[in-house]
C-alpha cells in the first residue's frame, strides 16, 4: 500500500466550476499537508499547506484536512482555463526531510 | 531574484553510462533535495543535502550519489545508467530552520534523462 493515494484522473469541468481534488493517506504521524501545482513542462510550486487538521483558504482555493480519516481535500471555486495542471498532494512529518507526494491529479477546465 | 535553477534541462544517454545533473538553490536556501518523477507519477524522495552532508535518503540504490558544495548548490551522480532511470529529475531548495516548519520546497524546472 503506498503512504500517500491519490486519483490521477484526468478531471475535465467547464470553466467556473467546482473542483474538488482529494487524497488519502495511511501513516497518522503526518502533520503537514501540501498542496502543489505543476503545470506541463515545469517543476512543481507550492499552492498552500496546512498544520494538523483543519481548513485554510487563500483566494479561490480551500484546503482542508480530516486527520481522523486519513483524508485531505483541495477545492477549487470559479475555476479558470489557467488552472488546468497537475494537482500534487504531499505531506510530510514534523522535522521531517523528505515530503511524501501523491501521484498527483490531472485537471482540464474547458473555456 | 532567480529561483531554484537546474541543468541541463534534457538529455540522452545510454545504458550503462553516467550521468550528472546541477542545480543552484533559490537565494536565501540552505538545503538542497532531489527528486525523481517518472512519467504520470508523483515526485520520489532521493535524498536531501544540508551544510555539505547527505541528511537523509530515500529508497534508491547506491548508484544515485550526490553532492553539496559551500555555495549550497548541489549536483546529483547516477552512475551505470538504467532504462528505468529515465525521468524527470527536480531540484528543490529549502531553508533548514525556516520558521513555518513545514519544510516548503521551491522547485526547478527539472532536468529530463532520457536513457536509451
Amino acid at each position: 500500500q503506498k503512504e500517500v493515494e491519490q486519483d490521477p484522473g484526468p478531471l475535465s469541468v467547464p470553466e467556473g466550476a467546482i473542483v474538488s481534488l482529494n487524497c488519502t493517506y495511511s501513516n497518522s504521524a503526518f502533520q503537514y499537508f501540501m498542496w502543489y501545482r505543476q503545470y506541463s513542462r515545469k517543476g512543481p510550486e507550492l499552492l498552500m499547506y496546512t498544520y494538523s487538521s483543519g481548513n485554510k483558504e487563500d483566494g479561490r482555493f480551500t484546503a482542508q484536512v480530516d486527520k481522523s480519516s486519513k483524508y485531505i481535500s483541495l477545492f477549487i471555486r470559479d475555476s479558470q482555463p489557467s488552472d488546468s495542471a497537475t494537482y500534487l498532494c504531499a505531506m510530510t512529518f514534523p522535522g521531517g526531510f523528505k515530503t511524501i507526494f501523491g501521484a498527483g491529479t490531472r485537471l482540464f477546465v474547458k473555456a | 531574484d532567480a529561483g531554484v535553477t537546474q541543468s541541463p534541462t534534457h538529455l540522452i544517454k545510454t545504458r550503462g553510462q553516467q550521468v550528472t545533473l546541477r542545480c543552484s538553490p533559490k537565494s536565501g536556501h540552505d538545503t538542497v533535495s532531489w527528486y525523481q518523477q517518472a512519467l504520470g507519477q508523483g515526485p520520489q524522495f532521493i535524498f536531501q543535502y544540508y551544510e555539505e552532508e547527505e541528511r537523509q535518503r530515500g529508497n534508491f540504490p547506491d548508484r544515485f550519489s550526490g553532492h553539496q558544495f559551500p555555495n549550497y548548490s548541489s549536483e546529483l551522480n547516477v552512475n551505470a545508467l538504467l532504462l528505468g532511470d529515465s525521468a524527470l529529475y527536480l531540484c528543490a531548495s529549502s531553508r533548514t530552520g525556516a520558521s513555518s516548519g513545514a519544510n516548503v520546497l521551491t522547485f526547478g524546472a527539472g532536468s529530463r534523462l532520457t536513457v536509451l
